[in-house]
């Protein structure tokens, strides 16, 4: 089975300031698809930002972008101009392509601080 | 609005019950899952389901059981032979087939305790 680890179980930041969490995974696959979830202290999950791995090119959707290193299996995620709206367990997960079952790292917790 | 809806928000059950939380999807999507999250041990596969009145295990699935009558529904009982089922539950969904639009869309979690 693929595993993904988060090795920060808590992280902190300044408003305003830049802040990056870190994935790194296990795989034998090509092909794959890399995400990160934030679940809000109301439990809710919401996806933040997916990364195709056949994909050179880092997403980005507004103040959050990835850092994906295929060879080092490595996909951070980078969160600029923190609001306080951004505290939240953030988890990396991972799904084979093709495959429907995902695994996830077992989160980081991200306190901003204003 | 489309979604997935869990009920109840919060459960509770004296030990030796048996409980079924209840979990539908108007999204139209194949795939549905169920999932236990513990703090510090992120989300655990417990059940999933790829087409009607089929599911396969997941990492933890002793001491529950699922069906999957309907496309929508895609409830879960814990049963008395689950040794430690205080927990958070999420249910989620997603299409079949889709690549990186295989994410997961959850729902918003039942919260079980056993007195």
């Amino acid at each position: 089975a693929q595993t993904v680890t988060q090795s920060q179980p808590e992280m902190s930041v300044q408003e305003a300031e830049t802040v990056t969490l870190s994935c790194t995974y296990d795989t034998s696959e090509s092909d794959y698809y890399l995400f990160w979830y934030k679940q809000p202290p109301s439990r809710q999950m919401i996806l933040v930002i997916r990364q195709e791995a056949y994909k050179q090119q880092n997403a980005t959707e507004n103040r959050f972008s990835v850092n994906f290193q295929k060879a080092a299996k490595s996909f951070s995620l980078k969160i600029s101009d923190s609001q306080l709206g951004d505290a939240a367990m953030y988890f990396c997960a991972y799904l084979r392509s093709p495959g429907n079952q995902f695994y996830f790292g077992t989160g980081t917790s991200l306190t901003v601080i204003p | 609005d489309g979604g997935i809806t869990q009920s109840p928000k919060y459960l509770f059950r004296k030990e030796g019950q048996n409980v079924t939380l209840s979990c539908e999807q108007n999204l139209n999507h194949d795939a549905m899952y169920w999932y236990r999250q513990d703090p510090g041990q992120g989300l655990r596969l417990i059940y999933y389901s790829q087409i009607v009145n089929d599911f396969q295990k997941g990492d933890i699935a002793e001491g529950y059981s699922v069906s999957r009558e309907k496309k929508e529904s895609f409830p879960l009982t814990v049963t008395s032979a689950q040794k430690n089922p205080t927990a958070f539950y999420l249910c989620a969904s997603s299409v079949l087939g889709g690549g990186s639009y295989n994410e997961q869309f959850f729902g918003p979690g039942t919260r079980l305790t056993v007195l």
